[in-house]
């Protein structure tokens, strides 16, 4: 089972570009990265997912390394909607996905 | 495209008592979830089915807690007798197949009293 570690919480203002890492120093060959995000009383919404180099979609980018040890959401010029959870995971789906703790991200005005 | 449907949203019993969740996923994804998340902590799978058969269900504490998914759709979580620490939201989610995106319900917040 591939654990992933994120900050616990970052703080950024309206406007700026946000970056979120999350290591998963055993990840597995054909082991996919998937981030969510989840507000309060609501259940966690799909971002985006990756699997090696750069991905973007409508809302956001990832960036993963090639050792696959690690990867980054990039939320471009974020406002005070994106205060959420974001979730890291690996190996999206079924027993095998650990969903950690997440990193706070607020957003200040 | 009709998200997954959960209901109840909330529901409050006294402990020893007993709870029925319902779930209804997103047409045509064979893939379906139940996860529990307690307040301040990131989901933890509970069950996962394909179509009508259960995958896994190694985290499911099956001397109370029981799952079914009925022609591959519909799926319902029951938990008798609830405890004090089953309170915590419950979510269903849903995939096209394994392995892709999930789609997650509003939940269910169960309270235990």
């Amino acid at each position: 089972l591939a654990k992933t570690t994120q900050p616990i919480s970052m703080d950024s203002y309206e406007g700026q570009e946000v970056n979120i890492t999350c290591s998963h120093n055993n990840i597995a060959t054909n082991d996919y990265i998937t981030w969510y995000q989840q507000f309060p009383s609501q259940g966690p919404r799909f971002i985006i997912q990756g699997y090696k180099t750069k991905v973007t979609n409508e809302v956001a980018s990832l960036f993963i390394p090639a050792d696959r040890k690690s990867s980054t959401l990039s939320l471009p010029r974020v406002s005070l909607s994106d205060t959420a959870v974001y979730y890291c995971l690996v190996d999206p789906g079924g027993f095998k996905t650990i969903f950690g703790a997440g990193t706070r991200l607020f957003v200040k005005a | 495209e009709a998200g997954v449907a959960q209901s109840p949203r909330y529901k409050i019993i006294e402990k020893r008592q007993s709870v029925a969740f319902w779930c209804n996923p997103i047409s045509g994804h064979a893939t379906l979830y139940w996860y529990q998340q307690i307040l301040g902590q990131g989901p933890k799978l509970l069950i996962q089915f394909q179509n009508n058969g259960v995958v896994d269900d190694s985290q499911l504490p099956k001397d109370r807690f029981s799952a079914e998914r009925l022609k591959g759709v519909d799926s319902t979580l029951k938990i008798q007798p609830a405890k004090l620490e089953d309170s915590a939201v419950y979510l269903c989610a849903s995939s096209l197949v394994d392995r892709a995106a999930m789609f997650f319900g509003e939940g269910s917040r169960l309270t235990v009293l």
